[in-house]
């Protein structure tokens, strides 16, 4: 059982480029999120999903998309990088989002912006 | 989300027991005390919640007060590999737009 898998686990980008950071679950988990981590910041909310088909926003989602075709994958796209976008970026899912059940995280994408 | 408060450090030696206390004294009625810890450069991982009611798993038990402000994570007998940041949430859920404030959380250093 993989658990959440991201990938890449480094990249590097120059300022304007684009990509998007992949999140895969193998849990059948409804709910799925992306976070990221700045020193100093704790972890907060970019984007997530309650199903297949449904995204909203968190707390910072400029300059970040998001799509979820399938149960299964959550990818995370930057359009245009920016050096604030230089971070940690983890992918969590979680059975429904409703009431206690607990999140489980991928192991992050580091990422720099020159 | 409950504003949570947690010591910045703590140290532990290896083999006894680490206990780790959170303060949450605006904690409301239905918000979940959860725990997860972060060990270096990997993701936060869950350990465990409760609401009222002490908890314990494989991982640890949750000792939470009569009156739901405060409660104290027990790691029965601490490893080496149990050194990491330790984070106490209050949250009605884990997941949709609520915010996940993680705050600072406890250093946990096991010593051999």
């Amino acid at each position: 059982n993989a658990g959440v898998t991201q990938t890449p686990k480094f990249q590097v980008l120059k300022t304007g480029q684009s990509m998007t950071l992949q999140c895969a679950q193998d849990m059948n988990h409804e709910y799925m999120s992306w976070y990221r981590q700045d020193p100093g910041m704790g972890l907060r909310l970019i984007h997530y999903s309650v199903g297949a088909g449904i995204t909203d926003q968190g707390e910072v989602p400029n300059g970040y998309n998001v799509s979820r075709s399938t149960t299964e994958d959550f990818p995370l796209r930057l359009l245009s990088a920016a050096p604030s976008q230089t971070s940690v970026y983890f992918c969590a899912s979680s059975f429904d989002g409703q009431g206690p059940s607990p999140l489980h995280f991928g192991n992050g994408t580091r990422l720099t912006v020159t | 989300d409950a504003k949570t408060t947690q010591p910045p450090s703590m140290d532990c030696a290896e083999g006894r027991a680490a206990n780790l206390p959170c303060n949450h004294s605006t904690i409301s009625g239905n918000e979940y005390v959860y725990w997860y810890r972060q060990i270096h450069s990997q993701g936060p991982q869950y350990i465990i919640h409760g609401l009222k009611n002490n908890e314990t798993n494989e991982m640890a038990s949750l000792i939470i007060t009569e009156d739901r402000k405060s409660s104290t994570l027990i790691l029965p007998h601490a490893t080496l590999r149990d050194t990491a940041v330790y984070y106490c949430i209050g949250s009605i859920t884990q997941g949709g737009s609520e915010k996940l404030v993680f705050g600072k959380g406890t250093k946990l250093t096991v010593n051999p």
